[in-house]
């Protein structure tokens, strides 16, 4: 089976622009969540979808970040403005809905704000 | 909240000597515990979980760990490392019943020379 997938790999973009991150589950994987790594730290928790409905977002560090998923499918992640601390590599997971045998996690999506 | 130390940020090893990745978290109630490893420009792959029972867990790659209750540690250890096992390695915990969100350790270089 195809893995979760995230596109882009890298961005590179100013401060104060737009980027939207996109992630694609594990086809038939209810749960979809987005972590964040910030150089030098710990791999922080942002969201958990169940299906299309927001599980619990009480990582989202403020509202400069919107996440979506439509459909109960792929998922985005808006930064909208970009600021410097903005940077670091997203992560998407996902899992089959009442697991716990763990998520697969995607290869990350590397967001540099200049 | 939880919360996961990884003691070292780096360890340097000689190929084919035993590592000793540690970990420890803080929780008063049952959690699973996991180690994922990210090989360089690839994403996270789980090595191993503790859900329940035998205390003693055996990964992929060679790798196995040892929960410790008493202590709350999760140590992951491998008796003969190789060049290939140099990546960053990071300690998750999710609190039981269910999976949930992951709290991560700030992850463990380990570095093997030849």
């Amino acid at each position: 089976e195809a893995g979760v997938t995230q596109f882009p790999s890298h961005s590179v973009i100013e401060k104060g622009q737009t980027v939207t991150l996109r992630c694609d589950p594990i086809s038939g994987h209810d749960n979809l969540y987005w972590y964040r790594r910030v150089m030098g730290k710990e791999i922080k928790f942002l969201l958990h979808f169940v299906k299309e409905s927001k599980q619990d977002e009480s990582g989202m560090p403020n509202n400069r970040f919107l996440a979506e998923r439509t459909g109960g499918t792929y998922s985005t992640l808006k930064v909208q403005p970009a600021e410097l601390e903005d940077s670091g590599v997203y992560f998407c997971a996902s899992s089959p809905w009442g697991t716990v045998a763990g998520y697969t996690f995607g290869s990350g999506t590397r967001l540099t704000v200049v | 909240a939880q919360s996961v130390t990884q003691l070292d940020s780096q360890v340097p090893v000689f190929e084919e000597a035993p590592v000793e990745l540690r970990c420890n978290y803080s929780s008063s109630v049952s959690v699973y515990l996991f180690w994922y490893v990210q090989y360089p420009n690839q994403g996270l792959q789980l090595l191993l979980k503790y859900l329940s029972g035998s205390t003693l867990v055996k990964g992929i790659n060679g790798f196995e760990a040892e929960f410790n209750k008493s202590q709350t540690s999760f140590h992951l250890r491998k008796p003969s490392v190789h060049i290939s096992d140099t990546a960053e390695y990071f300690c998750a915990v999710s609190r039981g019943s269910t999976l949930g969100r992951l709290y991560f350790g700030r992850g463990t270089q380990l570095t093997v020379w030849p």
